[in-house]
């Protein structure tokens, strides 16, 4: 069974800060990746996916992604945070033989202080 | 993705009592998938369904749980007799065909407090 970890429970920065969010997963296939993003009270909203193709992906509000097959990583980073990038941030691996099954990271609560 | 309702937000339920978590997809959505995130950890799938029919089963515990996907109406997680190791927040996401690298979207979830 596929396992995710990320490497922060909690990130604070300031506005205008760069943030870079770790993701290890272990699997020995070939994986589908995904960040997820859940703002306070909301539901959780896909940020970027990466399939195939160029291994780094960008997504919404700014975000990008950049899958290391050989250190099965998918880092999240954002050049500047704003206070509305307070959220809990999730990554989530699927295997592509089995690709309806999520397995999630205990997720990365990010506080941006105005 | 506000699309996925889910309902009760917030239960409270005492041990031994039963709990009914439900789920309507998106529209034009068949495909129903639950997870449920205990505290300080992901989300872990429990159990995904198509109408009327579970497809995959292999994250629900062997006792207690059972969910369904009827013809008409929401999709329904139930808990028989609640343990305070219940207490979590559940999350339905639906999508439209179930094929390969589809995206799944969530609800906002469901908060169940066992006393």
């Amino acid at each position: 069974a596929q396992s995710v970890s990320q490497h922060n429970h909690h990130v604070i920065l300031s506005e205008a800060a760069s943030l870079e969010l770790g993701c290890n997963y272990s699997y020995g296939g070939t994986v589908n990746l995904f960040w997820y993003v859940q703002y306070p009270g909301q539901h959780l909203q896909l940020l970027l996916k990466y399939f195939s193709g160029d291994p780094l992906v960008k997504g919404i509000k700014g975000f990008e992604a950049e899958f290391i097959k050989s250190k099965f990583s998918f880092n999240l980073r954002k050049p500047s945070v704003q206070w509305s990038d307070t959220a809990e941030y999730f990554c989530a691996v699927n295997p592509r033989s089995n690709d309806y099954k999520l397995s999630f990271g205990a997720g990365t609560t990010v506080t941006v202080r105005a | 993705n506000a699309g996925v309702m889910q309902n009760p937000r917030h239960l409270v339920r005492r041990r031994g009592q039963e709990a009914r978590l439900r789920c309507s997809p998106m529209k034009g959505h068949s495909h129903v998938y639950w997870y449920r995130q205990l505290p300080e950890e992901g989300l872990k799938f429990m159990v995904y369904l198509q109408k009327e029919n579970i497809i995959d089963e292999s994250g629900m515990p062997k006792e207690r749980f059972s969910a369904e996907f009827p013809k008409e109406g929401p999709s329904i997680l139930r808990i028989q007799q609640v343990v305070r190791g219940d207490s979590a927040a559940y999350f339905c996401a639906s999508s439209p065909r179930g094929t390969t690298q589809e995206t799944q979207y969530f609800g906002p979830g469901t908060r169940l407090l066992v006393l």
